[in-house]
């Protein structure tokens, strides 16, 4: 069966500082994708970040990189230059291998930046 | 990237009515669209797979006749609480996955969320 595991329920950063979110994963299948969602008190999902089991190279959008180590099946978010408007539920994501695509999601980390 | 919209954002209800929310891909065609309910401060359940001509696919401990899923079109998905109690109370929230080659069809896109509340 597959899981994803965030140990972090909570984390704070100051602003303009790095952060790491922690996501390890457990999956049998040698094809699979990992998504990271950021989810701001309104409650929507905002996509942030995609890495395939096959990409050769670690994913990065904007101020976002996925720090993908597959032999140890990890999956963390690095947020670069932290902004206030970052806080925020992050969410990380496993797609399942067959036809339905469905997601598979952790618990969830809720991120504080301080100013 | 891709707009998914639902509606109605926020709706309150009285118990035993029933409450219909409608999930549409606005600016891309989805196949499949996905149902989900949160509840506060927890992850996304997933609920159904919703396949555009035919019929959803629940989730194990998801009432099919509770929550009728209708996906009648490429770009509109449909879920029903029926004879909603307190308990149906949550945060339900749609994706639809983008069709296509490339990198996009790997995405899901999510609505904005839907905040029943059954009284």
């Amino acid at each position: 069966a597959q899981k994803i595991t965030q140990t972090q329920p909570g984390m704070f950063v100051q602003e303009k500082e790095a952060v790491t979110l922690d996501c390890t994963y457990d999956t049998s299948d040698p094809s699979y994708g990992l998504f990271w969602y950021k989810q701001p008190s309104s409650g929507e999902m905002i996509f942030l970040i995609y890495q395939g089991s096959y990409d050769q190279q670690n994913a990065t959008e904007g101020r976002y990189s996925l720090n993908f180590q597959k032999a140890r099946k990890s999956a963390n978010l690095v947020i670069s230059a932290s902004q206030l408007g970052d806080s925020a539920m992050y969410f990380c994501a496993m797609r399942e291998v067959d036809s339905s695509y469905k997601l598979i999601f952790g618990s969830g980390t809720r991120l504080l930046v301080r100013p | 990237g891709a707009v998914v919209s639902q509606h109605p954002s926020r709706v309150i209800c009285k118990s035993g009515t029933s409450v219909k929310i409608e999930c549409r891909s606005l600016d891309f065609q989805a196949t499949t669209m996905f149902w989900y309910r949160q509840f506060p401060k927890k992850s996304l359940m997933l609920m159904a797979t919703s396949n555009e001509g035919s019929k959803a696919t629940y989730e194990q401990g998801v009432e099919k006749d509770k929550f009728l899923i209708n996906h009648a079109s490429l770009t509109l998905s449909t879920l029903t609480v029926t004879s909603a109690h307190p308990e149906d109370s949550s945060f339900y929230i749609c994706s639809a996955r983008a069709t296509g080659t490339g990198r996009g069809q790997e995405t899901q896109y999510f609505g904005p969320g839907t905040r029943l509340l059954v009284l």
